[in-house]
């Protein structure tokens, strides 16, 4: 049963560009998490979302940020116009029932705005 | 709102010793407390998951426990090896519905 898996595992993107980073939760998960982690900084939630919804999108900076998890496919967090703050490691996890279940992470996606 | 400490920041112990990572939260209000390793430029794993009922888990040579009403959770690390050397993460599962983590203990095992 292979696990969470991210794609790419790093992404260089220059100041303006898009950013599209991918999510596939392990077999059989239905709710999806994202988190955001800065340097030196700790995980923060940014949005949880389940198939074709999102539940909870607090932690979601309120512009150029957007997720989703379409019926079919992985779940795409967006990111318009990157900035130079964005360079982070950005985390999805997922899990079986919700948010408070143990949630299993994928290894990362690794962005740097240049 | 729910903040999660943990200390020390970093920590090198020699091959063999026994050791104790530390969590405390504000907000004893919790549903579980799960400890979690990352290793450098990788995912987390996760090593134990504390329900608020339960005092304590154990897998192998570690074992978390939980105090609640005090706010602490320590993570005890038995016979450490260079292969413990990782980043360890403390989340606190939120009465909110939302996981709250600490900023980690940076681990360094000397051989």
């Amino acid at each position: 049963n292979a696990g969470v898996m991210q794609n790419p595992r790093h992404l260089v993107r220059r100041r303006g560009q898009e950013a599209r980073l991918r999510c596939s939760p392990m077999k059989g998960h239905s709710h999806v998490y994202w988190y955001r982690q800065l340097p030196e900084e700790g995980l923060k939630f940014m949005v949880y979302l389940q198939k074709e919804n999102i539940i909870d999108e607090s932690g979601m900076p309120k512009e150029r940020f957007s997720a989703e998890f379409p019926k079919e496919g992985p779940s795409i967090l967006r990111i318009q116009q990157v900035v130079r703050g964005d360079s982070a490691a950005y985390f999805c996890a997922s899990s079986l029932q919700g948010q408070l279940y143990e949630q299993y992470f994928g290894p990362g996606t690794r962005l740097t705005v240049t | 709102k729910q903040e999660v400490t943990q200390i020390p920041a970093a920590l090198s112990v020699p091959e063999g010793e026994n050791l104790v990572l530390n969590c405390s939260f504000t907000d004893s209000a919790i549903y579980n407390l799960q400890w979690f390793r990352q290793d450098p430029g990788k995912g987390l794993t996760s090593l134990l998951l504390i329900q608020s009922s339960q005092r304590e888990q154990t897998s192998g040579r570690l074992n978390a426990s939980l105090d609640k009403s005090s706010g602490r959770s320590t993570l005890y690390i038995a016979a450490s090896q260079p292969g413990d050397s990782a980043t360890y993460l403390c989340a606190v599962g939120n009465r909110d519905d939302k996981i709250i983590f600490g900023k980690g203990t940076r681990l360094h095992i000397l051989p």
